[in-house]
């Protein structure tokens, strides 16, 4: 199946660890793996980690990321209120020569 | 600073045409792949195009290829997308965004309605 899954919401404590999942296939997420991005309401989106896992330049090493197989984590450590959000990923497809992005998380802190 | 300043959005009737600009600054944007994504209102991210440094590589999401074309200015530190044939689906903010989705414009609003 084409394009990239993410589940549409999650919920989780202050100070707790989250971890949002992004499922592809071996042609995007499991090729070259998964950017990811945060866009907070109103605003455009900021890219956290590209999908080598390395941050830009002023992103918090709160924010991580891993793969495995075609799926990608994206792992939040101590949530505060300013991390509630939508995170989408983003992947090449080799094959379909386009970039997909998935519908993306809403994420609630508690 | 990295400048992304997009404009050329607005109402138009279903069929139309209509052509978005991107003013690009604080970097070398004649060695930077650029995109177009679009977010339509209260949903998701979706990429429109694609294009490389020296414009001789270009892609298209599946919902615009043969309607929209992508293109860029070098001298002009400009990128641009014309749009043809517009639908009511196409309605979106339009955010011009380097490679890698690194740094975003703002958005220009498109609308197309009768």
């Amino acid at each position: 199946q084409a394009g990239l899954t993410q589940p549409p919401s999650v919920s989780k404590g202050l100070r707790q660890t989250v971890t949002l999942t992004c499922t592809g296939n071996n042609n995007n997420v499991g090729d070259e793996g998964a950017g990811w991005l945060q866009q907070h309401q109103g605003l455009p989106p900021k890219l956290l980690c590209h999908r080598n896992h390395s941050r830009p330049s002023g992103i918090s090493e709160k924010f991580s990321t891993s793969r495995s197989g075609n799926i990608a984590y994206l792992t939040i450590t101590g949530l505060q209120p300013e991390d509630e959000a939508d995170y989408y990923c983003s992947a090449w497809d080799r094959s379909l020569r386009v970039v997909f992005f998935g519908g993306g998380t809403k994420l609630t802190v508690l | 600073e990295v400048q992304l300043v997009e404009s050329g959005g607005g109402l138009v009737q279903p069929g139309g045409s209509l052509r978005l600009s991107c003013a690009a600054s604080g970097f070398p944007f004649n060695n930077e792949n650029m995109n177009w994504v679009r977010q339509a209102p209260g949903k998701g991210l979706e990429w429109v195009s694609y294009i490389s440094s020296s414009s001789s590589i270009t892609h298209y999401a599946d919902s615009v290829r043969g309607r929209f074309t992508v293109s860029r200015d070098n001298a002009k530190n400009s990128l641009y997308l014309q749009m043809d044939s517009l639908r009511v689906e196409d309605t979106a903010v339009y955010y011009c965004v380097t490679d890698y989705f690194v740094y975003w414009g703002q958005g220009t609003l498109v609308t197309v309605s009768s």
